[in-house]
């Protein structure tokens, strides 16, 4: 099945820093989004793109659809300690059909912020 | 405007009992996804129900689990004869129509815990 690859599982940086997350697969996506899961909570949308090539930035988050439609990056600029959370890439092969418009997500990455 | 709902929030059970998930979609979505997430895991997808149909089943195991969106009522997820592998976090997510542009609204999640 399709699988999305998140490494590493952990990252450490300190606040004030830059941070980049990328997100790859071996099959092509058309739809590629980030998600954001705090403790005890549901994943919540940062970022949705559209595009092969795609560059779109939400406030202090930048994420780009790679143009192969097989990866995608999250760069999060000037990190403040509420940036810590789960970070998950998710691809979608198809929204305009209902069996192929589900998500598919990777293992996620754990983001923690120094003060 | 009540975000998507689940209940119960934490749920024990002993092997061999039943486990009930509800969801209650955002007002006005029609559509409903059922992820489940192990711990350090991404989610992992299970099912997606419109009102009366399930349009994909392909992420449900074959034996012991179902899930229905009845035209009144919440989407309920349900395990039979639970076991220890079932302990996980199961979240519901909506989205007001099939071409959502991959947008999913998460709902805070159920945590079952099989002794």
């Amino acid at each position: 099945g399709q699988q999305l690859n998140q490494s590493p599982q952990s990252m450490f940086i300190q606040e004030g820093e830059d941070v980049s997350m990328n997100c790859t697969s071996s099959s092509i996506f058309n739809t590629w989004l980030w998600y954001k899961q705090e403790p005890g909570e549901g994943p919540v949308l940062l970022i949705a793109l559209y595009k092969a090539g795609e560059l779109t930035s939400n406030g202090r988050l930048t994420a780009q659809f790679g143009i192969t439609r097989k990866d995608s990056f999250l760069n999060i600029s000037a990190s403040i300690p509420s940036d810590v959370g789960i970070y998950f890439c998710a691809g979608q092969l198809d929204r305009h059909t209902g069996a192929n418009s589900k998500l598919t997500f990777g293992k996620g990455i754990t983001l923690s912020v120094r003060p | 405007n009540a975000g998507v709902m689940q209940n119960p929030r934490h749920l024990v059970r002993r092997r061999g009992q039943e486990a009930r998930l509800r969801c209650s979609p955002m007002k006005g979505h029609s559509h409903v996804y059922w992820y489940r997430q192990l711990p350090e895991e991404g989610l992992k997808f299970m099912v997606y129900l419109q009102k009366e149909n399930i349009i994909d089943e392909s992420g449900m195991p074959k034996e012991r689990f179902s899930a229905e969106f009845p035209k009144e009522g919440p989407s309920i997820l349900r395990i039979q004869q639970v076991v220890r592998g079932d302990s996980a976090a199961y979240f519901c997510a909506s989205s007001p129509y099939r071409d959502s542009l991959g947008e999913l609204f998460f709902g805070e999640g159920s945590r079952l815990t099989v002794l």
